[in-house]
């Protein structure tokens, strides 16, 4: 039973616009979401992180929405760039333990 | 950002053998570190969490004695993966939860592979 899911497993957006990576979750309890960005044999990056009392987070070009009705949080990048092509992982947590989505591959055209 | 460094980046071993893999949390004490593995074009999945002079809790499907977790001291677990199989082949990895932030910081993986 996957609790946390990436329904889009590969994403590809043109250099300067923006890339929407999605993320739904089934877990009412979830209480704090956080975006990661992973590169093949290393270990996941933080990039951003919201907690459940938000429904908006702001980090330079990242920006994350939780839309805590619809179970759904988002992570926009703009303006991409090729360096942000790598997997994205949301992960959700209700108490210390992260549950982790499935991932989203997002590569970025120059 | 903390760093919590993992030891050895990769390792290849024989069927049968064991294998032992390291977690260091580098600049806090961490009584709490997880274990995840990744399969290929996977999730991250939690394998278990370490506690610091306790037992440590294995998630469900995870097999305890296949699995060896100790976390003798606030900056080191380690995780031993006993009579190892090719299909224990993985990517994985470590993280260690700081307790003054409540964040978990994560180790760069190890890639295990079994012959």
């Amino acid at each position: 039973d996957q609790q946390v899911k990436q329904n889009s497993p590969s994403l590809s957006v043109q250099e300067g616009r923006i890339s929407i990576l999605n993320c739904d979750y089934t877990n009412s309890m979830f209480d704090y979401f956080l975006w990661y960005k992973k590169y093949p044999a290393e270990g996941p990056t933080f990039l951003i992180s919201i907690s459940s009392i938000k429904d908006k987070n702001e980090d330079g070009r990242f920006t994350v929405f939780l839309n805590k009705s619809a179970k759904h949080l988002s992570l926009h990048i703009v303006p991409s760039q090729p360096g942000d092509s790598a997997v994205y992982f949301c992960a959700a947590s209700g108490t210390y333990k992260y549950i982790f989505g499935t991932g989203t591959r997002l590569k970025v055209l120059a | 950002g903390a760093v919590v460094s993992q030891h050895p980046s990769r390792v290849i071993c024989k069927s049968g053998t064991s294998v032992k893999i390291e977690c260091r949390s580098l600049d806090f004490q961490a009584t709490t570190m997880f274990w995840y593995r990744q399969f290929p074009k996977q999730s991250l999945m939690l394998m278990a969490t370490s506690n610091e002079g306790s037992k440590a809790t294995y998630e469900q499907g995870v097999e305890k004695d296949k699995f060896l977790i100790n976390h003798a001291s606030l900056t080191l677990s380690t995780l031993t993966v006993t009579s190892a199989h090719p299909e224990d082949s993985s990517f994985y990895i470590c993280s260690a939860l700081d307790p003054a932030h409540y964040e978990q910081y994560f180790g760069p993986g190890t890639r295990l592979t079994v012959t």
